[in-house]
């Protein structure tokens, strides 16, 4: 299997703009997770879905961010308008409730608002 | 609710000397334990894992992990060190056993800096 995927892996933006923020997860997996990870804050969990729907959305930072899992196989997260602080790394990561518990963790998008 | 608290936040061995990290956590019934190894610029990489059973558990790596309940700790050790080992260490433990919500919920990390 190829792991967890997301896309892109770097992306600049200036402030204001859009960004969206791709993931395929693990085939056969049924959780998706996105973290947020900054040197002040550590790993943040920002939402999470099971089945394609969203089960605890409360670690989202406001609404600027949003999250959708159209299908098993895809989910995007969007920041707009992006600010300064929204820069970190964003990781996506998939498990399966089918044995245990453990994430698998994509290679991450590092995300820059200038 | 379950925590999990790493209490080293930095530490620093040689290269082939021994090291052990830290990891308490806070849960009433028999956890889920993981480790996962974070090196610069990459994705969280699960080193290994506990659910029941023998009590130390091995991992890639050279790594292993021992499960003591009556202490709350999953401590991460190798016997000897190498520089390629320089990363951050994250210990996590799942929320919930029998109704699985999935969840992890992870420690503050610890980083190893390994000395020459």
């Amino acid at each position: 299997d190829a792991g967890v995927i997301q896309s892109p892996r770097h992306e600049v933006t200036e402030m204001g703009q859009e960004v969206t923020l791709r993931c395929k997860p693990i085939s056969g997996h049924d959780y998706l997770f996105w973290y947020r990870q900054t040197m002040m804050r550590g790993l943040e969990l920002l939402i999470y879905f099971n089945n394609n729907v969203p089960i605890d959305d409360s670690g989202m930072p406001e609404d600027r961010f949003s999250a959708k899992m159209p299908n098993a196989s895809f989910s995007t997260l969007k920041i707009q308008p992006s600010e300064p602080r929204d820069s970190a790394v964003y990781f996506c990561a998939s498990s399966s409730s089918g044995g245990a518990p453990e994430q698998y963790f994509g290679p991450g998008t590092r995300l820059t608002v200038t | 609710a379950q925590s999990v608290t790493q209490p080293d936040i930095h530490i620093t061995v040689s290269e082939g000397a021994s090291l052990e990290l830290r990891c308490n956590y806070s849960y009433g019934a028999t956890p889920y334990l993981f480790w996962y190894v974070q090196s610069p610029g990459q994705g969280l990489q699960l080193l290994l894992k506990y659910f029941s059973g023998d009590t130390l558990v091995q991992g890639i790596k050279g790594f292993e992990a021992e499960f003591k309940r009556s202490q709350s700790s999953f401590n991460l050790r190798k016997p000897s060190v190498h520089w390629s080992d320089a990363a951050e260490y994250f210990c996590a433990v799942a929320e919930g056993t029998s109704s699985n919500t999935g969840k992890l919920i992870f420690g503050q990390g610890t980083t190893l800096q390994v000395k020459p």
